[in-house]
């Protein structure tokens, strides 16, 4: 068990460029989550995997966003014509679907700052 | 709606003194509630959960905390209080329904003086 991985660490990037930030959950976790967590504040669901289906969306995930998780294993979210308000901490987490299906394991985290 | 309330923003305790962390949250359901604890710069760590049973539930590090029905209420104990334990501290209720997001609370930022 190697943990969940997240890719970059830190990404600093010009208002109006696009990013990709990158998750490799637990290899044996079929659900997959990403958060947002802006300063000061706890983290706020953006959506969630189960294997390669993507089962929700929260109203936070403008058009601007998108996720991916081909072949039910890493995911990546995007996030196109990056805006201030959009710098925050990206957490992805994973879990299994049966057993102790409710503990997600958190990676460190993408600290996006938009410039 | 679903919410988690943490009262106190900041806390400050001295090196060997007890902590209690508050968290209240609202949830039509049966919750499934955990503390997540998050150093500078770092993710999140799970220090304990409650799903049903025993309301004491144990975590790692030393910590408990107590489910309490008709308070609505999941408060986070140490009996002494290490250095180490200054990080961010977030209280969170799980969604039942199948695939359990999580709603966080603010966080209590915990200071340990020396």
């Amino acid at each position: 068990d190697t943990g969940v991985s997240q890719d970059p660490r830190h990404k600093i990037t010009k208002r109006g460029q696009n990013v990709t930030f990158r998750c490799d959950p637990i290899s044996e976790h079929n659900r997959l989550y990403w958060y947002r967590q802006t300063l000061g504040q706890g983290p706020e669901f953006l959506t969630y995997f189960q294997n390669e289906a993507q089962l929700e969306k929260s109203r936070l995930l403008s058009d601007r966003f998108s996720a991916e998780r081909p072949k039910g294993s890493f995911s990546t979210l995007e996030i196109q014509r990056t805006e201030q308000g959009d710098s925050a901490m990206y957490l992805c987490a994973s879990s299994r679907s049966s057993g102790n299906s409710y503990e997600q394991y958190f990676g460190p985290g993408t600290r996006l700052t938009v410039t | 709606a679903q919410s988690v309330t943490q009262p106190d923003i900041h806390i400050t305790v001295s090196e060997g003194a007890s902590l209690e962390l508050r968290c209240n949250y609202s949830y039509g359901a049966t919750p499934y509630l955990f503390w997540y604890v998050q150093s500078p710069g770092q993710g999140l760590q799970l220090l304990l959960k409650y799903f049903s049973g025993d309301t004491l539930v144990q975590g790692i590090k030393g910590f408990e905390a107590e489910f309490k029905r008709s308070q609505s209420s999941f408060n986070l104990r140490k009996p002494s209080v290490h250095w180490s334990d200054a990080a961010e501290y977030f209280c969170a209720v799980g969604l039942s329904g199948g695939y359990n997001k999580l709603i966080f609370g603010a966080g209590t930022r915990l200071a340990v003086h020396p």
